[in-house]
């Protein structure tokens, strides 16, 4: 039982758009910053959003974030097959005094 | 660019400790700014954190694992270090080591991953 809450799976087609959603509490989401992980199959997850809604250098402005109260969104427009993977969300967890991750949404790209 | 990577037994006995080690490239771990944690990942399953430190030694626990966790540094390697006691299968699990960073000076984020170790805990 993952203390932030996404959905098991996601689909939409090629060229479509998908948003994938992370929900918590007052004690993580509401008062911390969120990031975002995708990983791809057989591979180690990849930073894809920090600070809510801010893309590292390298990651394609198809990826947002967005947060409001104690959620989270990761959008992804233009879908591509490439961007098949798991998609976790993360934050720090004040009343465990520790990171806490959602349980990860796998976005099939149909 | 910095690098991580993971070393250690992919096969541990229960009741055993685990021992693996992270060799960071690319950059100090003698960062004040950053921590360096340990993440695992069970097979089929999601993420899950299990303790971080930082060059001063701040030191946060996955409350359900601390009581088995020891994590160290050694600058002089650029290394850090996990121990995990009383193995069991659950334990079994990929293994990443990752640093926590705040990048833009907000909030943390894991930023740079380590591959991954398998961890199988067999007789």
């Amino acid at each position: 039982q993952s203390v932030l809450t996404q959905p098991p799976s996601v689909s939409a087609a090629p060229g479509q758009k998908v948003t994938i959603s992370c929900s918590g509490s007052s004690s993580n989401i509401g008062n911390n910053y969120v990031s975002w992980y995708q990983q791809l199959p057989g591979t180690a997850p990849k930073l894809l959003i920090y600070d809510n809604n801010k893309r590292p250098s390298g990651i394609p402005d198809r990826f947002s974030g967005s947060k409001s109260g104690t959620s989270a969104t990761l959008g992804i427009t233009g879908l591509q097959t490439g961007d098949e993977a798991d998609y976790y969300c993360g934050t720090w967890d004040s009343s465990l005094s520790g990171r806490v991750f959602g349980g990860g949404t796998k976005l099939t790209v149909l | 660019q910095l690098q991580l990577q993971e070393s250690g037994p992919g096969l541990v006995k229960p009741s055993e400790t685990l021992s693996l080690t992270c060799t960071v490239s690319g950059g100090s771990i003698s960062s004040n700014s950053d921590y360096w944690a340990w993440i695992r990942q069970p097979p089929e399953k999601g993420l899950e954190w299990i303790v971080s430190i930082s060059y001063s030694g701040n030191t946060y626990y996955n409350p359900s694992l601390k009581s088995r966790v020891i994590i160290s540094l050694d600058t002089s390697k650029n290394q850090f270090s996990l121990k995990l006691n009383s193995m069991t299968a659950a334990d079994t699990a990929v293994y990443y080591c990752a640093r926590l960073s705040k990048r833009d000076g907000s909030g943390y984020c894991l930023d740079y991953w380590g591959q991954g170790t398998q961890v199988t805990v067999s007789s």
